[in-house]
């Protein structure tokens, strides 16, 4: 079974405090994506990212950046968290086109 | 803009009922409509999916039912059970890359 973690599944922070959510996949999957989940919104991409090294903004990427150095990992960061980005943060992965498999989530709070 | 609009927000079904969600979109590109269900505390999980070569879907008690021309694809839920109860997300896709455009989701409860 694919399996796709994500470092924590709830996170408090302060305001202007830089953040790291960490998401690891095990499936050699060459694609994987970073959204955001709010109520009435659905599922928001955030940045994906299709190769090692290589990253694409999303529908939302403004006041997050990525980082992907190895293959099965793919951090997003919030470089100066605000407390409009307290939300769910969901990781997926795919290979090709077709099902993203999506971690557990990180419920993260600014405060 | 949001690519793919989903309606109803929420469902209310009775034990035994169909339990139905609309999904439309604008751009003739997407070529995969997958639906995800998701239970509280957990990432969402494929339920099933179409491509637009076919106009129907059916696994078990969940259908997906896709009208090309009208732009439109649903999901049907037979002989709905309290363990349905969870949030539904439609989305569409199109390309190599395998970006999905969601739709806002439709928290279904089913009463025993």
């Amino acid at each position: 079974d694919v399996k796709v973690t994500q470092s924590s599944r709830y996170l408090v922070k302060r305001t202007g405090e830089k953040v790291f959510l960490e998401c690891v996949q095990d499936m050699d999957h060459e694609n994987m994506f970073w959204y955001r989940q709010d109520p009435g919104l659905g599922l928001r991409l955030i940045y994906f990212s299709y190769d090692v090294k290589m990253k694409e903004k999303g529908d939302i990427p403004e006041g997050y950046s990525v980082s992907r150095e190895k293959k099965e990992r793919f951090s997003l960061i919030l470089e100066s968290a605000s407390t409009n980005q307290t939300s769910m943060y969901l990781c997926a992965s795919s290979f090709g086109s077709g099902e993203q498999f999506f971690g557990p989530g990180t419920r993260l709070t600014v405060l | 803009q949001q690519q793919v609009k989903q309606s109803p927000q929420s469902l209310i079904v009775q034990k035994g009922g169909i339990s139905i969600i609309n999904c439309a979109y604008e751009n003739t590109a997407f070529d995969y409509f997958p639906w995800y269900q998701q239970f509280p505390g957990k990432g969402p999980a494929l339920l099933i999916a179409i491509r637009p070569d076919v106009s129907e879907k059916k696994e078990g008690r969940f259908t997906i039912s896709f009208n090309k021309s009208a732009k439109q694809f649903s999901l049907h839920i037979m002989d709905s059970q309290p363990g349905d109860s969870a949030t539904y997300f439609c989305a569409a896709s199109m390309g190599n890359f395998n970006k999905f455009y969601f739709g806002s989701g439709t928290k279904l409860n089913v009463k025993p």
